[in-house]
């Protein structure tokens, strides 16, 4: 258990519907990034804040928008949802702000489904 | 735009063996390079890393190569173990955005 909490673990929806996933660091992590992988990709990084703020920016369609509140969990907004979006969503935290990689716990990840 | 590439999805490896997974990348400005590993319905989790200005780096029975002239990293695990059955993903880091490999499916056959 790396300490990292997604949900929810499912999520079916359609075409042109919006989405919330929520993330939960681990006690005390500043950071938090967001990642989607989709079938038989890699990880693709989307995002990340630290304590609060936007810090790193990867390919992050438009159409999906991140926050990170004062209690440090955060949320990761997809709207407008096509097929291609389909993917297994993954959150990271880190206690720094600039992250080596190493110190990153993933959670469990939220796959979703765009029907 | 995939500047980090994993060319094999799978691996088979007697237990016993060496395990040697792949991985190649274009930007020269990645300036420091990781391995992961992946369980089923589980996140990654961190194995080992590797700074640009190295060129191996070693833990336990796991070993990462980077031929920076080459831009390839190699991750060898000695003697592999069917503990370490699955999906092994490299990345690489540029100004803190990491860019990952589709993944290797290691399989450690007993």
């Amino acid at each position: 258990d790396s300490g990292v909490t997604q949900t929810p673990k499912h999520l079916i929806t359609a075409t042109g519907q919006r989405v919330t996933l929520r993330c939960s660091p681990r006690s005390g992590d500043l950071s938090v990034y967001w990642y989607q992988q989709s079938l038989d990709q890699g990880l693709q990084f989307l995002i990340q804040y630290y304590n609060g703020e936007e810090r790193a920016k990867g390919n992050i369609l438009e159409r999906f928008s991140a926050q990170q509140f004062p209690d440090l969990h955060s949320e990761l907004n997809l709207s407008s949802l096509e097929l291609g979006d389909s993917a297994l969503y993954f959150c990271a935290s880190s206690a720094l702000r600039t992250s080596g990689g190493n110190e990153q716990f993933f959670g469990p990840g939220t796959r979703l489904t765009v029907l | 735009d995939q500047q980090v590439k994993q060319n094999s999805p799978s691996l088979s490896v007697q237990e016993g063996r060496i395990s040697i997974l792949n991985c190649d990348y274009t930007n020269s400005m990645f300036d420091y390079f990781l391995w992961y590993k992946k369980y089923p319905a589980e996140g990654p989790t961190f194995l080992i890393s590797i700074s640009s200005i190295k060129d191996k780096n070693e833990d336990g029975r796991f070993t990462v190569f980077l031929n920076k002239s080459a831009k390839h990293l190699s991750l060898h695990i000695v003697p592999s173990q069917p503990g370490d059955s699955a999906v092994y993903f490299c990345a690489a880091r540029n100004f803190n955005k990491f860019y990952f490999g589709s993944g290797t499916k290691l399989n450690v056959k007993p």
